[in-house]
């Protein structure tokens, strides 16, 4: 069964310092891969997304990722992080057949220090 | 233009009663999917309605139960609330199959239901 595994629940970091986020999956084939981030009592805005090609992602609000299929990862990384960055950050996994379903991580959640 | 809006916010109920909860996707989107939250966790799929009919659903009893209009607009019904039922209840909507054709949910603010 497919599934995905976000190990750090908590991540604090100083403004302007970088962030790396971490996100592992279980899936045989390729997924598809999902960055999602939601602002207390907003819903989830996507941030990036992975279907093919390039490994290295671009996203909005200065975001990037990158999928290693040896690794099962799809970390997310910002080398510069601003105090409206702390949220929590969801990362999701999605499959073509037969499934439209998105299966997400249980997050982690970034606190940002003046 | 709108995105995917719900209602309402906030819902108080009890155990044992019934609720509905509404969705209106993202104009131009045909297919909603309906996703909860529970506190400290990741979204769940429920299930995800497409033409009116329910496409695909997830581990979730028959008590959770849906339908969709033919504006696309959507309603999650939940009978008998159980105390676990409280959650974030989130609508995304997309247009088509997501995948296939590489295109985006897009999620709503979300309803809070308690269940006391």
């Amino acid at each position: 069964a497919q599934s995905v595994t976000q190990p750090d629940i908590h991540i604090t970091v100083s403004e302007g310092a970088s962030l790396e986020l971490r996100c592992n999956y279980s899936y045989g084939a390729t997924p598809y891969l999902f960055w999602y981030v939601q602002s207390p009592g907003q819903g989830l805005q996507l941030l990036l997304k992975y279907f093919s090609g390039d490994t290295l992602v671009q996203g909005i609000k200065g975001f990037e990722a990158e999928f290693k299929r040896s690794q099962s990862s799809f970390n997310l990384r910002k080398p510069s992080v601003h105090w409206s960055d702390a949220a929590e950050y969801f990362c999701a996994v999605g499959r073509l057949d037969s499934s439209y379903k998105l299966i997400f991580g249980s997050g982690t959640r970034l606190l940002v220090r003046p | 233009d709108a995105g995917v809006t719900q209602s309402p916010t906030h819902l108080i109920k009890t155990r044992g009663q019934q609720v509905t909860l509404r969705c209106s996707p993202k104009s131009g989107h045909d297919t909603v999917s309906w996703y909860q939250q529970a506190l400290g966790q990741g979204p769940q799929f429920i299930f995800q309605y497409y033409e009116e009919e329910e496409r695909q659903r997830g581990n979730f009893p028959d008590r959770f139960s849906g339908h969709q209009f033919p504006n696309y607009s959507s309603e999650l019904n939940v009978n008998a609330l159980l105390l676990g039922d409280s959650a974030l209840y989130l609508c995304a909507s997309s247009l088509g199959q997501i995948f296939l054709y590489q295109e985006t949910q897009y999620f709503g603010p979300g309803t809070r239901l308690l269940v006391l």
